[in-house]
Parts: C-alpha cells; structure tokens; sequence
C-alpha cells in the first residue's frame, strides 16, 4: 500500500520568514496530493490540493510543488504570520482509493 | 450549511468495555471515513463507507467496527477496550468515494480509556 513519509516533524520560524514542507510518497499510481491544516480542538481542513498533471499550484502565501519522477511534494508558506501556526498534514491517493497520510508537521510562527 | 458533527465530544471508558462513536455527514455527502489520531502515529485510516458499503478498510484489529445508515450517518464501534485505544477518533465525509476528493473533518471524539 502506500506510504507518506513527511518532514520536518516540528518547524519553527519567525514571521515573515517562509516556511517549507516536504513529503515522499511510494505508490506510483498516486495522482491526488492535498495538504491539511489541523488548528488547536479542531479536525483538519483542506488548504491546497495538486493532481498529478500539475506541477505547481498557488494560492496567495501557500503554494504546493509536485515532482512525479521524485516522488515528492512539497508546501511552501511564504511570509508567515502567527495564525500559521497549526499542524500540516500531507497525504496522497489514487483515483477512489484511500488517502494516506504523513507523519504531521508541527508549525510554529513566533511573532 | 451544517458541517460534520461527531458525537460525544469527550469520552471516558474502562479497559474491557466497549463504546460507539457517532458521525453525522455534511448534508448530501455520501462517504464518510474514519481516522485514528495519536501524537505517534499521526493519522491512521480506519475504513470508509458510501452509500452503506464499506470500501476500504485499514490494519486494525477486528474489535473495531463500523456501519452506516441509509441518512449517511456512520457510527463506529470499539470493543473490548485496550489502553493503546486512547486517540482521537476523526470523522471525514465527502461527496464522492474520497480518492480526490476534498475530505471535510469533523472536530472529532477524544476517547481516553483508562
């Protein structure tokens, strides 16, 4: 089955400063990537997603990169502020199969 | 629109016994899929229900179950309560089956057996 590895376990940064995620994957057939972010007492939430026919995607500070050949993807978080401060979860599947996640990355922007 | 609801919020239970966790869908969204949430292990796939089918099913031992209703509503059982059971137990639904699909978390159940 497939299995995400995600690092680094804990990332601390000042704000403003940018922020990098980086997760390896091992099923070749996995064409779905999203990333999660998971606040203090709450679920995780969906903050990006990238399919496999796409090797980069943005939305204002968060972009995620995807590198098929490598099997990596990453999350990048640029001019961070303190309500980034979460828990990050990668994951990634196949068309209808289950969604495997990573290890969880802690986040924390200290002001 | 109402988002997921898991129910109870907290729960306390003994070694030996056994508890029921529920889990109310975002409305019209057929799949619902359950996690395990520990500092260790990070997320780790229960299994996943559409349209009352279990699809998928991760590596836990069979004392934990689930079902779902013709409303969608998913509960899942844990018998025989371990001291390793202690997690928080996530519930995610979707629309479709959830291989690429955005998956929408509830606030999950924290289960602390004792």
């Amino acid at each position: 089955g497939e299995n995400v590895e995600q690092h680094p376990s804990t990332l601390s940064v000042q704000e403003g400063d940018s922020a990098v995620i980086k997760c390896t994957y091992s099923d070749s057939a996995s064409n779905y990537f999203p990333w999660y972010k998971q606040e203090l007492g709450k679920g995780p939430q969906l903050i990006i997603d990238i399919r496999s026919n796409v090797g980069e995607k943005k939305d204002q500070r968060i972009a995620v990169t995807l590198n098929k050949t490598a099997k990596h993807f990453s999350l990048h978080i640029t001019e961070t502020q303190p309500e980034d401060s979460a828990v990050y979860f990668c994951a990634a599947s196949s068309s209808y199969g289950k969604l495997t996640f990573g290890q969880g990355t802690i986040l924390t922007v200290h002001p | 629109k109402a988002g997921v609801t898991q129910t109870p919020r907290y729960l306390i239970k003994t070694r030996g016994q056994q508890v029921t966790l529920s889990c109310s869908p975002i409305s019209g969204h057929r799949s619902v899929s359950w996690y395990q949430q520990t500092p260790g292990q990070g997320l780790q796939f229960l299994f996943e229900y559409f349209s009352e089918t279990q699809r998928n099913k991760g590596n836990f031992p069979g004392r934990f179950s689930g079902r779902q209703f013709s409303n969608s509503r998913s509960e899942m059982n844990v018998s025989t309560l371990e001291l390793g059971d202690s997690a928080l137990y996530l519930c995610a639904s979707s629309l479709h089956p959830p291989g690429d699909e955005k998956l929408f978390f509830g606030s999950g159940t924290q289960l602390s057996v004792l």
